[in-house]
């Protein structure tokens, strides 16, 4: 069973707009977030993280959002770029559990 | 340092034959994971090492995967017999100190082909 769940698999969106990930969970118990980004025929990076003590994180042009009550979190990238273009997965992780959940990730394409 | 390093990167394989992927990690690094990644369930985690022993392998598929980590700087997935259904990139990752906090390096990936 999916415990994290990553909809609209695909985005497009023009260089200099902003893209929006979103991002569900289902397990309570969860307390860390990541999200990851993965070029073709490489491993997946780690990109920005969010413990569950904070509703937000920026670093640089992107920025992770966390509204616990609804189990739910997004990434914003702002400004877009060609760069950005990616598959982006987001994670998740519970306090004393050594496993990291993922989603199935997002294909992001920024058109110039 | 080198990352994590995987080999193959590429494996083309024939329906019972027997597979083995490759792992180096990152040198000092005390955790081993094991990952498929497949279009239907995205990544899902297979098994991890911590100091070369296995701590949870819930994700093996079945017991036709077994996995070995003999050093600290060595790890394998075997698949024997493989079935077309293994099909997948498998990827191998390694962090210093596992917490919820702590970041996972990915390799590039073994892109598995079994025909």
């Amino acid at each position: 069973d999916q415990q994290v769940k990553q909809n609209s698999p695909s985005l497009s969106v023009q260089e200099g707009r902003i893209s929006i990930l979103n991002c569900d969970y289902t397990n309570s118990m969860f307390d860390y977030f990541l999200w990851y980004k993965k070029y073709p025929a490489e491993g997946p990076t780690f990109l920005i993280s969010i413990s569950s003590i904070k509703d937000k994180n920026e670093d640089g042009r992107f920025t992770v959002f966390l509204n616990k009550s609804a189990k739910h979190l997004s990434l914003h990238i702002v400004p877009s770029q060609p760069g950005d273009s990616a598959v982006y997965f987001c994670a998740a992780s519970a306090k004393g559990n050594n496993r990291l959940a993922f989603g199935k990730g997002n294909q992001v394409v920024v058109i110039p | 340092d080198a990352g994590v390093i995987q080999s193959p990167r590429h494996e083309v394989t024939e329906m019972g034959q027997e597979v083995t992927l490759r792992c180096k990690p990152i040198s000092g690094h005390d955790y081993l994971f094991w990952y498929r990644q497949t279009m239907m369930r995205g990544l899902e985690l297979l098994i991890y090492f911590n100091n070369n022993v296995p701590i949870d392998d819930s994700g093996m598929p079945e017991d036709r995967f077994s996995a070995k980590m003999p050093n600290a700087s060595f790890s394998t997935l075997k698949i024997q017999p493989s079935e077309p259904r293994d099909s997948a990139v498998y990827f191998c990752a390694s962090s210093l100190l596992v917490s919820s906090t702590d970041t996972q390096y990915f390799g590039p990936g073994t892109r598995l082909t079994v025909l």
